[in-house]
């Protein structure tokens, strides 16, 4: 079955830009999006095909992809902006058209 | 705008149905595709399947064969049973609105996301 996979954990200062990435073998060919979950909270999502931003998301989130990877950029990262942070994409096995995986989600901490 | 609310028990025994439904409110359920999404404590993210407003459905080959995610336009509802439970598919259940997009150019294609959530609901399999 298709695989994104992310880091467990990153970890930034107030005002750092933080990077969380996303890997699969489909990204060349397939959007990927992000979504954002605060503890005890439903899932927000944050970024869209790559790199839109939907409207009410701070400019500060940005998104961008190449080759296998997709970035998640938080430029000047708040301590608001802490939490769990999911890519999403299409399942491209090839064995199951539309249908949809998560990565397995990082933990950003900002302190 | 529209707002999603999950219901159902909070408990349900091993080897039994889970069954909840999610209640569609400030819009329709019309001409959208509605899906399920869970999370088991301390993990992360697993789609469960969606389906869309005239019935037609898609769903996690891994939970396929004890999933049916059925809708209910006059009630503006739509509903997940999984059935054989274990402890395994103890998770908050979250149903969301899916918006579907076709893109040409390097990446074309017909893209599915989850674009409005519920607030999810904590599903409990024990005996």
């Amino acid at each position: 079955s298709y695989e994104l996979t992310q880091p467990p954990s990153v970890s930034v200062s107030p005002g750092q830009t933080a990077r969380i990435t996303c890997s699969g073998d489909a990204l060349p060919k397939k959007y990927a999006y992000w979504y954002q979950q605060k503890s005890g909270q439903a899932p927000v999502l944050v970024i869209y095909e790559d790199s839109k931003r939907p409207s009410g998301i701070p400019e500060r989130f940005s998104g961008s992809s190449s080759g296998t990877m997709a970035t998640l950029t938080i430029s000047g990262a708040q301590v608001e902006d802490e939490a769990d942070y999911y890519c999403y994409s299409t399942d491209s096995s090839g064995n199951h058209r539309g249908g949809v995986v998560f990565g397995g989600g990082t933990k950003l901490t900002v302190l | 705008q529209v707002q999603l609310q999950e219901s159902g028990p909070g408990l349900v025994k091993p080897s039994e149905t889970l069954s909840l439904t999610c209640t569609v409110s400030g819009g329709s359920i019309s001409s959208y595709y509605w899906s399920w999404i869970r999370q088991p404590p301390g993990k992360g993210l697993e789609w469960i399947g969606y389906i869309y407003y005239s019935g037609s459905t898609n769903y996690n080959p891994s939970l396929k064969s004890r999933v049916t995610i059925s809708v209910d336009t006059s009630k503006n509802q739509f509903s997940l049973k999984l059935s054989s439970v274990t402890a395994a598919d103890t998770a908050v259940y979250y149903c969301a609105r899916v918006m579907v997009t076709m893109v040409r150019g390097v990446k074309a294609g017909y893209y599915y996301y989850m674009d409005v959530w519920g607030k999810g609901t904590t599903v409990t399999v024990s005996s």
